[in-house]
């Protein structure tokens, strides 16, 4: 069955540090995300993706972060100057197609401790 | 309440009870979502409900949707403890296709 996979599982950085998380979206599928899960908190989204652009992106989703798609299967997160509260896990999901019923598939998450 | 508040926070249970968990919403959704997530793992998708539907079943799963109270609420029959999870519902608004997530119900199920 297809999946999202995301790379690495855990990542441990330095605060200041610039981090890449990893995704590889379901092959077929149009439209990407980011989400994060405080430790203990909500799942929140960050930003969706598709045709090449940012097509939503929550508060959460300031000038630290970006987001691209190097080639025709990864998807990435950069948080650029990373702070102790980016420590969370980061799920990246992804879409077929922008329907009225978007059924979005995650990843297994990418742990993120910034120290 | 937020949008997507689950109760109950947390739900203790002994192995071949029912479960149920509710789910409150504030805004318009085209559809509300069940995700399951093991500790520190990732999010399981286990069933999507229309806005124009009512309930929806898929194996020992059972939701239940109330537009007029902005509420859903997942059963889960015959629980195991394979069931023991957090589960979340996540709304999905009129005209976006990002997900809404409540704080989640923390289910243990005890053999």
């Amino acid at each position: 069955e297809p999946e999202v996979t995301q790379t690495p599982s855990h990542q441990v950085t330095q605060m200041g540090q610039e981090v890449i998380l990893r995704c590889v979206p379901i092959s077929n599928h149009l439209y990407f995300y980011w989400y994060r899960q405080i430790l203990g908190q909500k799942v929140e989204f960050l930003v969706s993706f598709y045709n090449n652009e940012i097509s939503e992106k929550s508060e959460i989703f300031d000038d630290q972060f970006s987001v691209e798609r190097p080639d025709g299967s990864n998807f990435t997160l950069k948080i650029r100057s990373t702070k102790l509260e980016d420590s969370a896990m980061y799920f990246c999901a992804s879409s077929e197609e922008w329907s009225e019923d978007p059924e979005a598939f995650f990843g297994q998450g990418t742990r993120l401790t910034v120290v | 309440s937020q949008q997507g508040e689950e109760d109950p926070q947390a739900l203790s249970i002994q192995e071949g009870e029912n479960a149920t968990m509710n789910c409150s919403y504030k805004t318009s959704i085209n559809n509300l979502q069940w995700y399951r997530q093991n500790s520190g793992r990732g999010l399981v998708h286990l069933i999507l409900i229309r806005s124009n539907e009512r309930e929806k079943h898929s194996g020992r799963l059972r939701v239940t949707l109330d537009t007029s109270k902005k509420s859903s609420s997942l059963l889960i029959t015959a629980s195991r403890a394979a069931d023991t999870a957090s589960y979340f519902c996540a709304t999905a608004e009129s005209g976006y296709s990002t997900l809404t997530f409540g704080k989640g119900t923390m289910l243990l199920v005890s053999p």
